[in-house]
């Protein structure tokens, strides 16, 4: 089984700064990454597929990077609405599909 | 439009069984992935179970011989029949549809299971 591991767990950001959340994998994932969002009370909202490639309807200041190990989730200029816990997920070697622990973003 | 509806769960004692659907509309469950994923209170994702368009099924260890995933197709609905629960089994459970090539794109709006000792 693959393992992923968020860091950090809480981020702690200004409303308009930039944000910067890792996931890591035990092995190689190759692209097949996931990144999602969810808000409490909530069903998580999927938003990045394929390491880089933003959802439907996704706003244009969340990018995903990386490969094999490494991801990056970047919300750009950070606004109300992002303040959430976010979630990678690998769905390269799968089943299990397996989500990191999670990282939360709250106000600074 | 897509939705997905989940229901049956509840208070439960423990070494109970309980079968939770998930009525979905928008399209046909017999011609996706479809998985169930559950979160313990205050806790993270964790991927249930998968039921493959062709009918194969898969668990997580956790779950294993414990829980049954089906489909009706005629219902367009996705079981989970799950017994011998547990306190560990206490969580919001989420039936969701894997994307072709990777993502869960849809999601229900969950429905808790609580076991009680």
């Amino acid at each position: 089984e693959i393992v992923m591991t968020q860091s950090p767990a809480t981020l702690s950001v200004s409303p308009g700064e930039r944000a910067t959340l890792s996931c890591r994998a035990s092995q190689s994932v190759s692209s097949n990454l996931a990144w999602y969002q969810q808000k409490p009370g909530q069903a998580p909202r999927l938003l990045i597929y394929g390491a880089s490639t933003r959802a439907t309807g996704i706003p244009a200041r969340f990018s995903g990077s990386g490969s094999g190990t490494e991801f990056t989730l970047t919300i750009s200029s950070l606004q109300s609405e992002d303040f959430a816990v976010y979630y990678c997920q690998q769905y390269n070697n799968w089943p299990p599909l397996t989500f990191g622990g999670g990282t939360k973003v709250d106000i600074k | 439009e897509v939705q997905l509806v989940e229901s049956g769960g509840g208070l439960i004692q423990r070494g109970g069984s309980l079968r939770l659907s998930c009525a979905a509309s928008g399209f046909n469950v017999s011609s996706n992935y479809m998985s169930w994923v559950r979160q313990a209170p205050g806790k993270g994702l964790e991927w249930v179970s998968v039921i493959y368009s062709g009918g194969s099924t898969y668990y997580a260890a956790s779950v294993k011989g414990r829980f049954t995933m089906s489909r009706d197709n005629s219902k367009n609905t996705l079981y989970l029949q799950m017994s011998s629960l547990g306190a560990e089994d206490t969580a919001v459970y989420y039936c969701a549809r894997e994307r072709y090539g990777g993502g869960t794109d849809y999601w229900g709006q969950g429905t808790l299971v609580t076991v009680s000792s």
